[in-house]
């Protein structure tokens, strides 16, 4: 079993639709890092959590620490969304991400 | 950009060549990180490096061969590479047991 799984693997939305991307780790961790790819391969940084909820735009993240359980929503999502999104807890100890198989999102027009 | 710059982006090389993949940050950060991403295959872990000290190698094979002369720079050399090698190469940096990382853009390798 993964220490980090993510669902769903893909998702095709159309333009406006709103967008839920689940991850559920087993790794003990006290935070997290929800990603973002676009298909050159740079990855940035969307969200860094250890507890609740963060806004940014139109993405809002939120994480379980105690269900070991965040997700990832996008609100009136848009074909430049398109990407893989991946999810990245924090090792208990250190400074070691786990990653997720990532999501791969694509919002049509 | 993202304060952490890689080169080449793209790499083409032969099993019998020798290069190396240059990652370098200003951001302040002492840990750097390579990372390998296969196709199809969640990124995995391959060296960290924190206040210029290698402390992890997560059983990488010989034929990649880290160095990091300062805080601030990551090479990662290459030699007789295989096919099965061809993959993105990412470099991160961060604080050491803070949280916070940042990517660089990638090497996208591929060997023939």
């Amino acid at each position: 079993k993964n220490e980090v799984e993510q669902s769903p693997q893909n998702l095709t939305a159309q333009e406006g639709e709103f967008i839920t991307i689940n991850c559920s780790y087993s790794v003990g961790i006290s935070a997290l890092h929800w990603l973002q790819q676009h298909p050159g391969g740079g990855i940035v940084s969307l969200f860094m959590l250890s507890s609740g909820k963060k806004k940014h735009g139109r993405l809002i993240a939120t994480i379980n620490i105690q269900e070991k359980h965040s997700s990832l929503h996008i609100t009136a999502s848009h074909p430049r969304d398109s990407a893989v999104y991946i999810c990245a807890p924090y090792g208990a100890a250190g400074n070691k991400l786990t990653f997720g198989g990532g999501t791969r999102v694509l919002v049509k027009p | 950009e993202t304060g952490v710059t890689q080169t080449p982006r793209h790499l083409v090389m032969g099993m019998t060549n020798k290069k190396s993949l240059k990652c370098e940050q200003h951001l302040g950060h002492n840990a750097m990180y390579w990372y390998k991403q296969s196709a199809k295959k969640p990124l995995e872990l391959m060296f960290v490096y924190n206040f210029k000290e290698q402390t992890e190698n997560n059983s990488v094979p010989s034929r990649f061969s880290p160095e990091c002369p300062n805080s601030s720079h990551l090479f990662l050399h290459l030699h007789t590479l295989q096919p099965e090698d061809s993959a993105l190469y990412l470099c991160a940096s961060s604080q050491v047991r803070a949280y916070g990382y940042t990517f660089g853009s990638g090497t996208r390798l591929t060997v023939v």
